[in-house]
């Protein structure tokens, strides 16, 4: 089945460093989508995309829509501590239902004050 | 705003015993939805339910069984819990818009089998 390749697994950062996490896919997608998971929450939706080569923010959050629809990346400028958390891309197709929507392993993010 | 709802928040049960994970939203959403959360797996579908009195199977169904009792309410159900059935449960509910992937979610149902 379709898989999501999800880099890098974990990151131990700095508060005020950029943080930079992407994913692959050799499928493609017609939506991707970022979540992020505070420790012992549910996900909550940071950043839609629904265009190829789609740029959008959303405060210190920055995602793009790869132009191949194969990828996307997702930046956090200027790290503080509530950053804290794993972060999840998720690709769908469309046709599909709400059922084909495919996640990537996270991405835990750790932030040394 | 409640949101989404999962209950129970904890359980642990011993190889063999049934139980009910039980969800409501109150955002009118049509669709619901369960995962399983393993470490370093990701969120894994279980089951979804598109729109009232429809369920289908997701990524990892067996040994779950799920009732869409109403619109509101989506639950889940072990009726031979395994160790491999230790995991975090999440519910989740989506707009009435088709195919956004728009998922709102419960804050986790954590489920010990011994």
């Amino acid at each position: 089945g379709q898989q999501l390749n999800q880099s890098p697994q974990s990151m131990f950062i700095q508060e005020g460093e950029d943080v930079s996490m992407n994913c692959t896919s050799s499928s493609i997608f017609n939506t991707w989508l970022w979540y992020k998971q505070d420790p012992g929450e549910g996900p909550v939706l940071l950043i839609a995309l629904y265009k190829a080569g789609e740029l959008t923010s959303n405060g210190r959050l920055t995602a793009q829509f790869g132009i191949t629809r194969k990828d996307s990346f997702l930046n956090i400028s200027a790290s503080i501590p509530s950053d804290v958390g794993i972060y999840f891309c998720a690709g769908q197709n469309y046709g599909g239902s709400q059922g084909n929507l495919i996640f990537g392993k996270g991405t835990k993010l750790s932030v040394k004050p | 705003n409640a949101g989404v709802t999962q209950t129970p928040k904890f359980q642990v049960l011993k190889t063999g015993q049934s139980m009910t994970l039980q969800c409501a939203q109150d955002m009118n959403h049509n669709s619901m939805y369960w995962y399983r959360q393993d470490p370093g797996m990701g969120l894994r579908l279980i089951y979804y339910s598109a729109s009232e009195g429809t369920t289908d199977k997701g990524e990892v169904p067996n040994g779950y069984n799920v009732s869409r009792l109403n619109k509101r309410e989506f639950s889940l159900r072990l009726e031979s819990a395994a160790p491999s059935q230790t995991s975090v449960y999440f519910c989740a509910s989506s707009p009435n818009r088709a195919n956004t992937g728009e998922l709102f979610f419960g804050e986790g149902s954590r489920l010990t089998v011994l």
